[in-house]
C-alpha cells in the first residue's frame, strides 16, 4: 500500500507557542489529504480536509485561524498550531488516498506544557 | 450524513478462539466500508475495505469481512486469535476512497493466554 509519514512523531512545546506537523505522501501524488485529532483512548475525528492548491475545509467546530492548514504541492500538508495551549495536546493524524483507500501517517504526539 | 457503530468498546477473546468484532453503519449513498487496526501510540493499518465489489471482503492477518446490506453491516472475523491481534480496531465509512472518513468509537481486543 501506499505509504504517509508525519514528522515530527513526537513534540513538546510550551503554551503560546506555535508547532508545525507535516505529512507527506511518499509514493503517491495526494490533491486531498485529511486531518485527524485523536484523544487517549477515543476514536479519530477529522479537523479538515486538506485541498492541495486552494483553502481547507474545517470540520464544525474547528477554528481555522488556530489550526493552520496548508497543501502547497502534491505530496506535502502541513498543520500549525498556532498559540498552543495545553488543551490542543492530543494525537494528530494525516492521511491521504486514491480512489478507493485512505492510508494514515504514524501519526505526531502533541503535548503542551 | 453517515455514522458507523462498534457494539462493544472492549473485547476479550482466547488464544485460538474466534474472533467477532461488530460494526453497523448508517449511509444514504452506497458505502466504502473499512476496518482499521491501530497498535499503541501509531497510526492506523488498513485491515480490509469494502468498495462495492465481492461482499465477502478478506484481508491482512488472516481478518475477513462480509458486507451484509440488509443488515446495514460489515463484522469482522478472524477464526483463530494470536496474542498479536490484541489492539484497538476501527470501522470507519465514506462516500468514496478520497473522501474523509467517519469513524466508529473503536473495539479494544485483548487475546487471554
Amino acid at each position: 500500500g501506499a505509504v504517509v509519514s508525519q514528522h515530527p512523531s513526537r513534540v513538546i512545546c510550551k503554551s503560546g507557542t506555535s508547532v508545525k506537523i507535516e505529512c507527506r505522501s511518499l509514493d503517491f501524488q495526494a490533491t486531498t489529504m485529511f486531518w485527524y485529532r485523536q484523544f487517549p483512548k477515543q476514536s479519530l475525528m477529522l479537523m479538515a480536509t486538506s485541498n492541495e492548491g486552494s483553502k481547507a475545509t474545517y470540520e464544525q467546530g474547528v477554528e481555522k485561524d488556530k489550526f493552520l492548514i496548508n497543501h502547497a504541492s502534491l505530496t506535502l500538508s502541513t498543520l500549525t498550531v498556532t498559540s498552543a495551549h495545553p488543551e490542543d495536546s492530543s494525537f494528530y493524524i494525516c492521511s491521504g488516498g486514491d480512489v478507493e483507500t485512505q492510508y494514515f501517517g504514524p501519526g505526531t504526539r502533541l503535548l503542551v506544557l | 450524513a453517515q455514522s458507523v457503530t462498534q457494539l462493544g468498546s472492549h473485547v476479550s477473546v482466547s488464544e485460538g478462539a474466534l474472533v467477532l468484532l461488530r460494526c453497523n453503519y448508517s449511509s444514504s449513498v452506497p458505502p466504502y466500508l473499512f476496518w482499521y487496526v491501530q497498535y499503541p501510540n501509531q497510526g492506523l493499518q488498513l485491515l480490509l475495505k469494502y468498495t462495492s465489489a465481492a461482499t465477502l471482503v478478506k484481508g491482512i492477518n488472516g481478518f475477513e469481512a462480509e458486507f451484509k446490506k440488509s443488515e446495514t453491516s460489515f463484522h469482522l472475523t478472524k477464526p483463530s486469535a494470536h496474542m498479536s491481534d490484541a489492539a484497538e480496531y476501527f470501522c470507519a465509512v465514506s462516500e468514496g476512497g478520497n473522501e474523509k472518513l467517519t469513524f466508529g468509537t473503536g473495539t479494544r481486543l485483548t487475546i487471554i493466554p
